[in-house]
C-alpha cells in the first residue's frame, strides 16, 4: 500500500525568511502524481502546487517550491518570504496515474505558523 | 470562484441514529469523492463517484455507509447506524473529467465534523 509521510508535526517561521517542509513516500508505481494542499484555520484545502513524477523539473508556484528526488522517494515543500496567510496546516498528497480521476493518499500534516 | 460546500458544518448524534451529510461540489464537476480525518489521525479517502456511482471505495466504506446524488447538484454521505469510531471530520470534493490520462486537482470543501456521542 502506498504511504506518505511527514514527519515534522509543526514548524514555525519568522515573516520572510524561508522554510522546507518534508515529505517521503513509499510507492511501487513508476507514475504518478505529488500535491501539496494548504488547510488554513477553519478554511478549505487548497492545491498548493503539483508535480508530475515523468517530469525531471522541479515544480514552483511563485514562493512556493518543491525539491522532488524520485530516487529517494522524497518530495519537500520550500516557501519563501513567508507571510503570515501562509499559516496553515499543509499535507503532502500521493495520487496514482490514472485515466479518470483517483483516490488522494494524504501524509498526517505539517502545522506551519509564521510569527511576525 | 466556485466552491464545494457542505452542511452542516458540526453534527452531533447518538450511537446508533442515522446521518445524512450534505455537500454540493463545483457545479461543472462529474467526480466526488468523501474522506474523513479522525482527530489526530491522516485524511482517508472513503469513496468516489462517477455518472451516478461509485467508481471505487476503501475498506473503511462498509454497508453502514452509503453515498447519493439525489438530485443532479447534491452529493450526500450517510451513515445508517453511527459508531463512537465515526466521529471524524468528513470532507467532500469535486474534480473535473479528464478526456485523456492525468489527474485534474480535487476541491474540497470545509468538511462537516461529526460527533458521535
Amino acid at each position: 500500500a502506498q504511504t506518505v509521510t511527514q514527519s515534522q508535526p509543526e514548524m514555525s517561521v519568522q515573516e520572510a525568511e524561508t522554510v522546507t517542509l518534508s515529505c517521503t513516500y513509499d510507492t511501487s508505481e513508476n507514475n504518478y502524481y505529488l500535491f501539496w494542499y494548504k488547510q488554513p484555520p477553519s478554511r478549505q484545502m487548497i492545491l498548493v502546487i503539483r508535480q508530475e513524477a515523468y517530469k525531471q523539473q522541479n515544480a514552483t508556484e511563485n514562493r512556493f517550491s518543491v525539491n522532488f528526488q524520485k530516487a529517494a522517494k522524497s518530495f519537500s515543500l520550500k516557501i519563501s518570504d513567508s507571510q503570515l496567510g501562509d499559516t496553515a496546516m499543509y499535507f503532502c498528497v500521493w495520487t496514482p496515474f490514472s485515466v479518470g480521476n483517483t483516490p488522494l493518499v494524504f501524509g498526517k500534516g505539517t502545522r506551519l505558523s509564521v510569527i511576525a | 470562484e466556485p466552491e464545494v460546500t457542505q452542511t452542516p458544518s458540526h453534527q452531533v448524534t447518538q450511537m446508533g441514529q442515522e446521518v445524512i451529510l450534505r455537500c454540493v461540489p463545483i457545479s461543472n464537476h462529474l467526480y466526488f469523492y468523501w474522506y474523513r480525518q479522525i482527530l489526530g489521525q491522516k485524511v482517508e479517502f472513503l469513496v468516489s463517484f462517477y455518472n451516478n456511482e461509485i467508481s471505487e471505495k476503501s475498506e473503511i466504506f462498509d454497508d453502514q455507509f452509503s453515498v447519493e446524488r439525489p438530485d443532479g447538484s447534491n452529493f450526500t454521505l450517510k451513515i445508517r447506524s453511527t459508531k463512537l469510531e465515526d466521529s471524524a471530520m468528513y470532507f467532500c470534493a469535486s474534480s473535473p473529467f479528464l478526456t485523456s490520462g492525468g489527474t485534474y486537482e480535487q476541491y474540497f470543501g470545509p468538511g462537516t465534523r461529526l460527533t458521535v456521542t
